[in-house]
């Protein structure tokens, strides 16, 4: 089983700030991973995949990048709606697996 | 638009059964893999099992393996999930979603509750 380890655990920022947040997988998934939001009470919403390209509707200062082990989901300029929890997912292999998730709150 | 919507969720007493539902609309289901995707209370998300668009073939998390079943009806563009031998640790929200193969799990339903619980 590939192992998504995300940090930081929690980021503390602020509207207007620039967010950086880590994937790095147990082994190589090639360019097969994905980031998702989940706000409070709601359900996932994927937000890149193949780890650089945006998701229909996503706004353009999502960007994703990296390959192989390491990822990065940068945000840059954190909106007010922006405060979540994000969460990375490999497709590389069997079984599909998630990171344990970052949550970006309002420093 | 497309969307997926669950239902059938309760609670249930250990060792139970329950069968999870899931209607898509807004695309053609008979073509797209579908998955089930949980998270337990105040947990991360955990990928449960997946099923090819014709039904084919089925993936299953170790940690469902042989205790819950995914099938499908491309008749009525329904998902579903038998979920059988219940425990605790099952207590989730139990998400639908298109996707899991070759494309990531896009959209994603409201989630429908399982408690399991004596």
């Amino acid at each position: 089983e590939i192992v998504l380890t995300q940090s930081p655990a929690t980021l503390s920022l602020s509207p207007g700030e620039r967010a950086t947040l880590s994937c790095r997988a147990s082994q190589s998934v090639s360019s097969y991973l994905g980031w998702y939001q989940q706000k409070p009470g709601q359900a996932p919403r994927l937000l890149i995949y193949d780890a650089s390209n945006r998701a229909t509707g996503i706004p353009a200062r999502f960007s994703g990048s990296g390959s192989g082990t390491d990822f990065t989901l940068t945000i840059s300029s954190l909106e007010p709606e922006d405060f979540a929890v994000y969460y990375c997912q490999q497709r590389s292999n069997w079984p599909r697996t998630f990171g344990q998730g970052t949550k970006v709150e309002i420093k | 638009e497309v969307q997926v919507l669950e239902s059938g969720g309760g609670l249930v007493q250990p060792g139970g059964s329950l069968r999870l539902s899931c209607a898509a609309s807004g695309f053609t289901f008979s073509n797209y893999a579908m998955s089930w995707v949980r998270q337990a209370p105040g947990k991360g998300l955990e990928w449960v099992s997946l099923i090819s668009n014709s039904g084919g073939n089925a993936h299953y998390a170790d940690s469902v393996k042989g205790r819950f079943t995914i099938s499908r009806d491309n008749s009525k563009n329904t998902l579903f999930l038998q979920m059988n031998n219940l425990r605790a640790e099952d207590t989730a929200v139990y998400y639908c979603a298109k996707g899991g193969y070759n494309i990531y799990f896009d959209p994603w339903g409201q989630g429908t509750v399982v408690t399991v619980s004596s």
